[in-house]
C-alpha cells in the first residue's frame, strides 16, 4: 500500500510559468514532509521541506503548501525554468520517530522555453 | 560538496558474483543510514535502516541474506549485493543521518548492472 502518491507521472510547463506538482500521503503519523529534486543516475537533491505544524513554507522560486486536513501538499515552483526539468519527488517520514523517508513515485516536470 | 558518498558509481558484474557498495557520512557521523533502491521510472524504495553496531532492519520483502548490509562505524554502512542475478540491477542510493542535527543526507548512487 502506497502511503505517499504522487498521482501525475509527469507535467508541462512553460518558461515563466508557474509548475504545481501535486503529493497525497495515507499516513496521519507522518509529521514531516520534504521534495527532492532528481536527475536518472543521481542521488536525489533535496529542494523544501515543511513540518506539519505548518502549512506553507518558501524559498525562492520554490514553496511548499500542506494541507493536513487532505492529507496533501504540492510544490510551486514561480517561475519556471528549462533548468527546473528533472523528476521531482514527493517524500514524508515521521521525523521525531527518526523513520525513514517514504518517496512517492515522482514526477517528471519539463519546461520548455 | 558531497556530504555522503557511494562507491562505486557504477559496477558490472557478472550473475553469480557478489558487488559491495560503500556509503560514507564525510563529516559527520551517521547514527543511521537507509539504503534505497530505485528501478527505471519508478520511487525509491527503502530497503533497509542499519543503525551502528547493531543488525539492519529490513522492508518487506527485502531478502537479508541476499542484501548484506554492515553499518561497523558511525561513518561506513556497506551493501552487499551476494549471487547476483540480473534482476538485482538497479539504482542504489544511501542516505545517512546526522546524529546530532538529524538532516539526512544522500549519496549520489550506485548504478548496479548485472550480466
Amino acid at each position: 500500500d502506497q502511503q505517499v502518491k504522487q498521482n501525475s507521472p509527469s507535467l508541462s510547463v512553460q518558461e515563466g510559468r508557474i509548475s504545481i506538482l501535486n503529493c497525497d500521503y495515507t499516513n496521519s503519523m507522518f509529521d514531516y514532509f520534504l521534495w527532492y529534486k532528481k536527475y536518472p543516475a543521481e542521488g536525489p537533491t533535496f529542494l523544501i521541506s515543511i513540518s506539519s505544524i505548518k502549512d506553507k513554507n518558501e524559498d525562492g522560486r520554490f514553496t511548499v503548501f500542506l494541507n493536513k486536513s487532505a492529507k496533501h501538499l504540492s510544490l510551486h515552483i514561480v517561475p519556471s525554468q528549462p533548468g527546473d526539468s528533472a523528476v521531482y519527488f514527493c517524500a514524508a517520514s515521521q521525523r521525531r520517530a527518526g523513520t525513514a523517508l517514504i518517496f512517492g513515485k515522482g514526477t517528471t516536470l519539463s519546461v520548455s522555453s | 560538496g558531497a556530504v555522503v558518498s557511494q562507491h562505486p558509481s557504477r559496477v558490472i558484474c557478472k550473475s553469480g558474483t557478489s558487488v559491495k557498495i560503500e556509503c560514507r557520512s564525510l563529516d559527520f557521523q551517521a547514527t543511521t543510514m537507509f539504503w534505497y533502491r530505485q528501478f527505471p521510472k519508478q520511487s525509491l524504495m527503502l530497503m533497509a535502516t542499519s543503525n551502528e553496531g547493531s543488525k539492519a532492519t529490513y522492508e518487506q520483502g527485502v531478502e537479508k541474506d541476499k542484501f548484506l548490509i554492515n553499518h561497523a562505524s558511525l561513518t561506513l554502512s556497506t551493501l552487499t549485493v551476494t549471487s547476483a542475478h540480473p534482476e538485482d540491477s538497479s539504482f542504489y542510493i544511501c542516505s545517512a543521518r546526522n546524529g546530532e542535527t538529524g538532516e539526512l543526507f544522500f549519496g549520489e548512487g550506485s548504478r548496479l548492472t548485472v550480466l
